[in-house]
């Protein structure tokens, strides 16, 4: 599939656990932050999203939460399914709208 | 349904070609990018447009250019190929500031 690195942090759940995906964000003013997920030979796919003034949004299965104060933000999954199985990003936006993306977790779901 | 697509999916090609990737959106997104997926890096910005006749350079735009002469258009250029520029190629679009950005499906491009 398309690269998304080799030595990316992976977290090994078992199918129908919950997942917690951790993401550290480098700059106190940036003001949004979106999850991303990517399938091997495909573009990043949109999952959620959350503003700064917001500690926490959820979604179907999946709820993200912010921390301002320590910089991290956390994307959880609940009763993960096998098709959860991909790289995870997180990224975060200042003043632009460009976004800043780290490098992406692993997830995959064993039965 | 509105979609973002990517042409060529993947392409071959020998150093010092010139190279243009094509991307379409049918969102009527005025703000449109171009990123680079290399292992280790993650994704880079490479080149960005907040509306027509509006080009933008992100952190590795060096050896690329665009040109937004419509809403739905942003092709990518490689005026002269390197083997460094071997990569996945993705494009993006959003409705403006604080909205997710969209991504196509990318295209695998290997200079030779």
């Amino acid at each position: 599939g398309e690269s998304v690195g080799l030595h990316l942090p992976t977290l090994s759940v078992q199918e129908g656990d919950n997942s917690i995906i951790n993401c550290a964000y480098s700059n106190s003013a940036s003001d949004y932050f979106i999850w991303y997920k990517q399938e091997s030979g495909k573009g990043p796919q949109f999952i959620i999203d959350i503003r700064s003034n917001m500690d926490k949004r959820q979604g179907q299965r999946v709820t993200v939460l912010l921390n301002k104060t320590v910089k991290h933000l956390s994307l959880q999954i609940a009763a993960t399914q096998p098709g959860d199985s991909a790289v995870y990003f997180c990224a975060e936006k200042g003043g632009t709208d460009k976004l800043i993306f780290g490098t992406g977790t692993r997830l995959q779901v064993f039965p | 349904d509105a979609e973002i697509t990517q042409s060529p999916r993947h392409k071959i090609t020998e150093t010092g070609r010139q190279v243009t990737l094509a991307c379409h959106q049918t969102w009527n997104h005025n703000n449109m990018f171009w990123y680079r997926q290399d292992l280790g890096h993650g994704l880079r910005l490479i080149h960005y447009s907040y509306g027509v006749q509006d080009t933008n350079k992100g952190e590795v735009s060096d050896g690329y250019s665009v040109s937004r002469s419509n809403t739905e258009d942003l092709p990518l250029t490689l005026e002269s190929a390197a083997s460094s520029q071997t990569s996945v190629y993705f494009c993006a679009s959003s409705a403006g500031t604080g909205q997710p950005q969209h991504f196509g499906d990318g295209t695998r491009l290997s200079i030779l």
